[in-house]
């Protein structure tokens, strides 16, 4: 199992472009979610999808948007990017039935905006 | 609202020394505690995960305890060595809101040779 893979690694974007953050997991989990994670700070919230065809927004979701493609795919969307959304961005994802309520994180996506 | 804070930011011991990491949260009410390591630039690798009923859990050299009454955890890492150098993240999950981890800002330790 790859369990939960992120694309890019790195990315660099001009302030106003626009991209989508992939995600993607393998462990047949319901729960998907999206962090960012800012110098010296720990993770932080944006969105979630508790199962597939549901999200909810989190602690930090304004200028960000995303889709629950299916079961293993759960995609962050920047539409037009702005400098304060330098950040590196975790996937992870989560199986509702597990009463631990573990997560399980990608390697992150290296974003910054200039 | 559930705050999770990791105290000292950063840490810095001879090898050999002994290692305590802490970690407090305001809202008792929680499901698991767990204890990340971040390497610079890496990701997240988990380290321990202690659920609510429970007090401790020991993975090798690693001991994290859970005090739930007092919103403090703590992690215990015996006779550090300079690969134990990383940032440590604890985080929670509370009892009000399953789909959300809340993380600590982390310890940065720094393990002299």
């Amino acid at each position: 199992n790859a369990g939960v893979t992120q694309t890019p690694k790195f990315q660099v974007l001009k302030t106003g472009q626009s991209m989508t953050l992939q995600c993607a997991q393998d462990m047949n989990h319901n729960s998907m979610y999206w962090y960012r994670q800012d110098p010296g700070m720990g993770l932080r919230l944006i969105y979630y999808s508790a199962s597939e065809g549901t999200t909810d927004k989190g602690e930090v979701p304004n200028g960000y948007n995303v889709s629950r493609l299916n079961k293993r795919e759960f995609s962050l969307r920047l539409e037009s990017a702005a400098p304060s959304q330098t950040s590196v961005y975790f996937c992870a994802s989560r199986r509702v039935q597990d009463t631990n309520y573990e997560q399980y994180f990608g390697p992150g996506t290296r974003l910054t905006v200039t | 609202k559930q705050e999770v804070t990791q105290i000292p930011a950063a840490l810095s011991v001879p090898e050999g020394e002994n290692l305590v990491l802490n970690c407090s949260f305001t809202d008792s009410a929680i499901y698991n505690l767990q204890w990340f390591r971040q390497d610079p630039g890496k990701g997240l690798t988990s380290l321990l995960l202690i659920q609510s009923s429970q007090r401790e859990q020991t993975s090798g050299r690693l001991n994290a305890s859970l005090d739930k009454s007092s919103g403090r955890s703590t992690l215990y890492i015996a006779a550090s060595q300079p690969g134990d150098s990383a940032t440590y993240l604890c985080a929670v999950v509370v009892k009000a809101a399953v789909n959300k981890l809340t993380f600590g800002g982390g310890t940065r330790v720094l393990v002299k040779p």
